[in-house]
């Protein structure tokens, strides 16, 4: 994948987690078009995060997106047991390759 | 409320070419700013971003597949259509449709596919 995003994270209820999202100066070094979606097993990605830093209406304020240089990050705050899925990464990568995501992280519940 | 949903053939054979159809409704890609694109999702594995139309007919593709894919849109009927040529069992994948809105739309989550459809599921297999 375009971007890099660990395999795998975990964390206990109540903690707090965060993932990177590796690009290049190419993609999220020079956008602030980064994206995070949440997908469960079977079902379609919801997004999450937008512009790296937005919330969309609706999503819990324990989920907090930012961005430095060619990383950007997701933070989940006061982890829920329905927050165990996969977390997709997203950025406009310009006008020809246009949009590139990462592999995906799948998040644990412990 | 806003609503996606993609139909085409759950199964093709190798070198055929696939047509899948996103019914959109509660937005209308007449309307300035707004953008389908179509992505997909092999079993198991990562998203990946196919192509995109825009409100005033411009097109975008994954350069790496540029040459098989054809993305259109009938507004009459609220419809996008992505043509892949050649088939191949690696296309095997759950192919999704979703909208994109632009800032000045004032609505959504803009420039990020804010609004999927349920995913259709193809099988590349003679």
């Amino acid at each position: 994948s375009a971007l890099s995003q660990p395999a795998s994270v975990s964390g206990s209820p109540g903690q707090s987690i965060t993932m990177s999202c590796a690009g290049t100066s190419s993609n999220i070094g020079t956008y602030d078009l980064v994206s995070w979606y949440q997908q469960y097993p079977g079902r379609a990605p919801k997004v999450i995060i937008y512009e790296a830093t937005e919330r969309p209406s609706g999503v819990s304020i324990r989920f907090s997106g930012s961005k430095s240089g060619n990383t950007a990050s997701l933070t989940i705050s006061g982890l829920l047991a329905a927050d165990e899925a996969t977390y997709y990464c997203c950025a406009f990568a310009g006008p020809n390759t246009q949009w590139v995501f990462g592999g995906g992280t799948k998040l644990t519940v412990l | 409320q806003v609503t996606l949903k993609e139909s085409g053939p759950a199964l093709v054979k190798p070198t055929q070419t696939l047509t899948l159809t996103c019914t959109f409704s509660g937005f209308s890609l007449t309307t300035s700013g707004m953008r389908v694109s179509w992505i997909r999702q092999p079993p198991g594995k990562a998203l990946e971003w196919l192509a995109r139309i825009d409100w005033d007919d411009d097109k975008f593709y994954t350069t790496s597949l540029k040459t098989r894919l054809t993305i259109s849109k009938d507004t009459s009927k609220n419809q996008v259509v992505l043509t892949m040529a050649n088939m191949d069992p690696a296309d095997t994948a759950t192919y999704y449709c979703a909208r994109i809105p632009s800032k000045w739309n004032n609505e959504g989550a803009p420039d990020a596919f804010d609004i999927w459809g349920q995913g259709t599921m193809v099988t590349v297999s003679s």
